[in-house]
């Protein structure tokens, strides 16, 4: 059982540089979001997406652009990427917003920007 | 806009003893969702609490939800090492928002 699957595990990126973060569940899942973690703030929703063909905007959603072209893939693009970026990101997936069930959690990226 | 409030963030307690964690959130929701992290580690979730009273527990935990006062608690029971980690709550309205999180420390 695969669940949710992000990758790269870590990545180290100079300032300005763009990259994208990739988010992949194989349980059909409808929902599916990312989050930031930064110590002491607990997770900050980015951005999210209740089904393919629709983004809708998290807490802290500057910087950064997702699309949902299909129900498995959910990718993070960092446009430019500054140092306030540096955290540990997360993907998060479950079977509609308001689930009986809880989200599945990836394993987290953690990105540092120089 | 929802927000979601932990206390205490940060708790050190010795095996045996019991303690709670508060999550307190700020809009009326039906939903509260317990996790549980460790130090460089993804989220696992403990409980999902889905109505008014609902009680949950699993061995020294034991989740409750008062939706009317808007607080949920977490109850360790005679707290062990293991059960240090990280522990998050979480609520969903438009959208899901988490607490900040209570660090536990469980000291022999």
């Amino acid at each position: 059982n695969a669940g949710v699957t992000q990758t790269p595990k870590f990545q180290v990126l100079k300032t300005g540089q763009s990259m994208t973060l990739q988010c992949a569940q194989d349980m059909n899942h409808e929902y599916m979001s990312w989050y930031r973690q930064d110590p002491g703030m607990g997770l900050r929703l980015i951005h999210y997406s209740v089904g393919a063909g629709i983004t809708d905007q998290g807490e802290v959603p500057n910087g950064y652009n997702v699309s949902r072209s299909t129900t498995e893939d959910f990718p993070l693009r960092l446009l430019s990427a500054a140092p306030s970026q540096t955290s540990v990101y997360f993907c998060a997936s479950s079977s509609v917003m308001r689930s009986n069930q809880p989200q599945h959690f990836g394993d987290g990226t953690r990105l540092s920007i120089l | 806009e929802l927000k979601v409030e932990q206390n205490p963030l940060f708790l050190s307690m010795q095996e045996g003893k019991n303690y709670t964690i508060y999550c307190n959130y700020s809009t009326t929701s039906d939903r509260l969702y317990w996790y549980r992290q460790d130090p460089g580690k993804s989220l696992e979730s403990l409980f999902v609490l889905l109505s008014n009273g609902a009680v949950k527990q699993e061995g020294r935990l034991m989740a409750s939800l008062d939706t009317k006062a808007r607080l949920s608690t977490l109850h360790i029971t005679a707290a062990v090492h293991d059960l240090s980690a990280t522990y998050f709550c979480a609520v969903v309205i438009n959208d899901m928002r988490f607490g900040a999180g209570t660090r536990l420390t469980v000291k022999p």
